[in-house]
């Protein structure tokens, strides 16, 4: 079966800071994933998603960044956190070339930028 | 721009009774649909999708899909404390592109014991 991690599970960072969020999937090959974030009252909104290896797309130009080292990994980061960057981070997976678009989330990671 | 709306709540039902949650998406376009529970605090997870028009049971689950009108329930019988969260509905649109999904902004649901 599939499983997806994501860490740290809690993050407080000064502004300024870098940042640097660390997603897995394990138990598939070439998956579709997703960053999202969601802001205290918010929906979710759909960062960055990447295709295979090395392809990103950016759905909200911002201070963020991802990258995709490896078929199962997927990296946000960032050289300089604002204030507006606090929120819950989510990294999800979908299974390539699945007809239907049946996203699986991780447990998260809520960034407070301080 | 593809919308897909809900009524944030909160929704609050009696334990045993029917919760009946509701959205609706802007894009005739879209083919699948897709329900969330997230518990606060934590990750949504997938309770149900629905890609025909009619109802599809899963359990105390039912979702509703009526394409006509553009809209899509999420109906959970004899409901339970351990049900309150909040419901998020997720839109996918085909066109050539299936990996994005519109979401909305979720119906938090409250069962009183």
């Amino acid at each position: 079966s599939q499983t997806i991690h994501q860490w740290p599970a809690t993050l407080v960072q000064p502004v300024g800071s870098p940042l640097s969020l660390e997603c897995t999937v394990e138990g598939t090959s070439n998956p579709n994933l997703y960053w999202y974030r969601q802001a205290a009252g918010r929906g979710l909104q759909l960062l960055f998603y990447s295709v295979g290896i090395g392809q990103i797309s950016s759905e909200v130009p911002q201070n963020l960044s991802a990258s995709r080292p490896q078929d199962r990994q997927f990296i946000l980061s960032s050289k300089k956190l604002l204030l507006s960057d606090s929120g819950f981070y989510l990294c999800a997976w979908k299974l390539a070339g699945g007809p239907l678009n049946i996203q699986y989330f991780g447990a998260g990671t809520r960034l407070s930028v301080l | 721009q593809k919308e897909v709306e809900q009524n944030s709540g909160p929704l609050s039902v009696p334990e045993g009774a029917i919760a009946s949650l509701n959205c609706t998406y802007s894009d005739r376009g879209s083919q699948s649909f897709f329900w969330y529970r997230q518990y606060s605090g934590k990750s949504p997870e997938l309770i149900m999708f629905i890609y025909s028009n009619g109802d599809k049971e899963d359990g105390r689950f039912t979702a509703q899909l009526n394409k006509a009108s553009q809209y899509v329930s999420l109906l959970i019988r004899d409901s339970q404390p351990s049900d309150s969260a909040t419901y998020l509905c997720a839109v996918n649109h085909n066109a050539g592109n299936n990996r994005k999904l519109i979401w909305g902004l979720g119906t938090s649901l409250a069962v009183n014991p």
